[in-house]
């Protein structure tokens, strides 16, 4: 089964911090997702990659900006947070079209 | 841009129950069709999925796919605890390999 691990799990940001989340897949999958989740709001797509040095915008980028160096790694930086971007963050992979995505554990982010 | 739509909100049924959720979806054209279970605290995982037109049965689980109707969905058969979960429904639109997902069903089961 695909391994994906997310760092930090919980962190604490003050407003107009920098914050970076990090992505691990150690499954070879080209495609790597970040996505945020909020009560009613489900899963939204934040930014996503095809593969190293590639990124593209998902449906709510404003205010992220996201790196792939490598096929392994995809991080997602906040550079000035703000209280609106506390939710449950989820980075994922997969491989091929519309093939099946799997999710790391999660990261919690409070911005105080 | 794809709109992916769930009901109901939330489902609560005795143990044993047979149930459906379901989800609509605004590209025709979609390709792909997927139920995400997520349980509390924990991350979604993929449960079931389908490409054409049809049913396909894993298990207690059935996933039921009407194109022409831009509707899917998931009926579950003799309820268990560990079936409590939010259910979240994902497509894939035409030309891409992103998933738009659902906000989801909240299942439980009465106590």
């Amino acid at each position: 089964e695909a391994a994906v691990t997310q760092s930090p799990r919980n962190k604490v940001a003050v407003t107009g911090g920098k914050v970076t989340l990090s992505c691990n897949q150690t499954n070879n999958h080209n495609n790597m997702y970040w996505y945020r989740q909020d009560t009613g709001h489900g899963l939204r797509l934040i930014h996503y990659s095809y593969g190293a040095g590639s990124t593209e915008k998902g449906d709510i980028p404003d205010g992220y900006k996201a790196s792939r160096p490598s096929q392994e790694n995809f991080s997602l930086i906040l550079e000035l947070a703000t209280p609106s971007q506390t939710s449950v963050y989820f980075c994922a992979s997969g491989d091929g079209w519309g093939d099946e995505q799997y999710f790391g554990p999660g990261t919690r982010l409070t911005v105080l | 841009q794809q709109k992916v739509q769930q009901s109901p909100e939330s489902l609560i049924v005795p143990e044993g129950a047979m149930t459906s959720l379901n989800c609509t979806f605004s590209d025709s054209a979609s390709q792909y069709f997927a139920w995400y279970r997520q349980h509390s605290g924990k991350a979604p995982k993929a449960l079931m999925s389908i490409f054409s037109n049809g049913e396909k049965e894993e298990g207690r689980f059935t996933i039921h796919l009407n194109k022409a109707s831009l509707h899917f969905s998931l009926h579950i058969r003799d309820s268990q605890p560990s079936d409590s979960a939010l259910y979240l429904c994902a497509v894939r639109g035409t030309g891409s390999n992103r998933l738009t997902f659902g906000k989801g069903t909240k299942f439980s089961l009465i106590p």
